[in-house]
């Protein structure tokens, strides 16, 4: 069952502009994942954040964790053209497998 | 090489066909998996091997029938399907499956389509 929720739901900016999304979800975690997919294609892995760490980056990358709120952000700085996908936030479901949130809708405007 | 690659990229099937996806890493992954995806939809697991055994099915109907030959190919053998079964079906890795966390290596997919 789906744990994590992206929200917005859709995000449409231009070029040179920061991205933010962001995921909440409902049970505890030892973990959460961020996920890109472009239109149609597999997905990549961008990052992952322990339950321990309330930070990371990863060159324009920038996640949060707050467990107290059950929530995490994924910022993208100077956005790109190619930045243009769909972001999902992955927390464990059943027997730690990643389970996928709706997904956030990202179109950046040259 | 942390590529997994799916074959075939597209496929078109009737409703009494046979055909099966391939897909295969060469990472040392000893975790594989299968997830369906609808347009604008997260992905849903459908199985998981471990050790190629078979460690979870998410209630998939038996029109799926999943297989892994050995640590580095997995298929997925489908009968019978459905229209509603049109999908793309992702193939993924991990190191391991289970409490600490890995990240998933997943394959471009596999776009099908039943007639």
């Amino acid at each position: 069952s789906q744990q994590g929720e992206e929200d917005p739901q859709a995000l449409s900016i231009q070029e040179g502009e920061n991205a933010t999304m962001n995921c909440s979800y409902k049970t505890s975690i030892n973990n959460l994942q961020w996920y890109r997919q472009n239109s149609g294609r597999g997905l990549v892995h961008l990052i992952l954040i322990r339950s321990n760490e309330r930070e990371k980056h990863s060159g324009r990358l920038r996640v949060t964790l707050d467990t107290s709120k059950k929530s995490s952000s994924l910022l993208i700085t100077a956005s790109r053209a190619a930045d243009t996908a769909s972001y999902f936030c992955a927390t464990p479901g059943g027997s730690y497998i990643p389970t996928f949130g709706r997904g956030t809708s990202l179109i950046v405007h040259p | 090489d942390t590529e997994v690659t799916q074959t075939p990229k597209h496929l078109v099937m009737g409703m009494t066909n046979k055909k099966s996806l391939k897909c295969e890493q060469h990472m040392g992954h000893r975790a594989m998996y299968w997830y369906k995806q609808k347009a604008k939809k997260p992905p849903e697991l459908m199985f998981v091997y471990s050790y190629e055994k078979l460690s979870i099915n998410e209630s998939v109907p038996s029109r799926f029938s999943p297989e892994c030959p050995n640590s580095s190919l997995l298929n997925l053998h489908l009968h019978a399907l459905q229209p509603e079964d049109s999908a793309l079906y992702l193939c993924a890795s991990s190191q391991r499956e289970g409490l600490a966390a890995y990240e998933q290596y997943f394959g471009p997919g596999t776009r099908l389509t039943v007639t």
